[in-house]
């Protein structure tokens, strides 16, 4: 089924520790965007890429890396995760062009002790 | 800085009733103004958008007003149901090729009681 699919749904891990949450498309879409879901904040973004090889930076980039070799993957890494990143992470696809929607996975919730 | 305000952040309104959501912008190049619907556990999905050219725009029983002088824009849902039960965000970007980034807003936690 076409679609955007995230994993793991949902992640314990240790300060200190790197975690990569992974994102896959089946669409084709050249952008993908990472944002993180915090009560209060709404959705902000972290890193954004318009094709493989691409990639820039959001509104909150610190504490995270990104790569995109493939165009269908996009995956997130906290290189040494911080309590304050405990958070729900989604990713998104979609089109070029700013009225484009954007598709959303159904996120990875990320707890860190 | 929050460049797109959404209020209020939650809203409990009884089945049948009109939920209203607002949401103020302060970038002026902002052309393009989606509202995304998600429920729990779900990623956000588009609900409905308007272009600065008109001042509303209906989809079924939701509608968005749009006033740009006073750069605001409001959901409405007509007739809500239960079902409409979820978190709503106003998000803002320029409809142009490279900009193809979303502002959202904080979200608003709505309930439909029966």
């Amino acid at each position: 089924d076409a679609g955007i699919t995230q994993s793991p749904r949902y992640k314990i891990t240790e300060t200190g520790r790197q975690v990569t949450l992974m994102c896959h498309q089946t669409w084709s879409h050249s952008y993908m965007f990472w944002y993180r879901q915090d009560l209060g904040h709404g959705l902000r973004l972290i890193y954004y890429s318009a094709a493989a090889d691409i990639t820039d930076k959001g509104e909150v980039p610190d504490g995270y890396v990104v790569s995109r070799s493939k165009t269908e993957n996009f995956p997130l890494t906290l290189e040494s995760a911080t309590r304050s990143q405990t958070s729900v992470y989604f990713c998104a696809s979609s089109d070029p062009g700013g009225n484009q929607p954007q598709h959303f996975g159904d996120g990875t919730r990320l707890s860190i002790l | 800085q929050q460049q797109v305000k959404q209020s209020p952040q939650s809203l409990i309104v009884q089945k049948g009733g009109i939920p209203i959501i607002n949401c103020a912008y302060e970038n002026t190049a902002f052309d393009y103004f989606p509202w995304y619907q998600q429920f729990p556990g779900k990623g956000p999905a588009l609900l409905i958008a308007i272009r600065p050219d008109v001042s509303e725009k209906k989809e079924g029983r939701f509608t968005i007003s749009f006033n740009k002088s006073a750069k605001q824009f409001s959901l409405h849902i007509m007739d809500s149901q239960p079902g409409d039960s979820a978190t709503y965000f106003c998000a803002a970007s320029t409809s142009n090729f490279g900009n193809e980034k979303l502002t959202f807003g904080t979200g608003t936690r709505l309930t439909i009681i029966p």
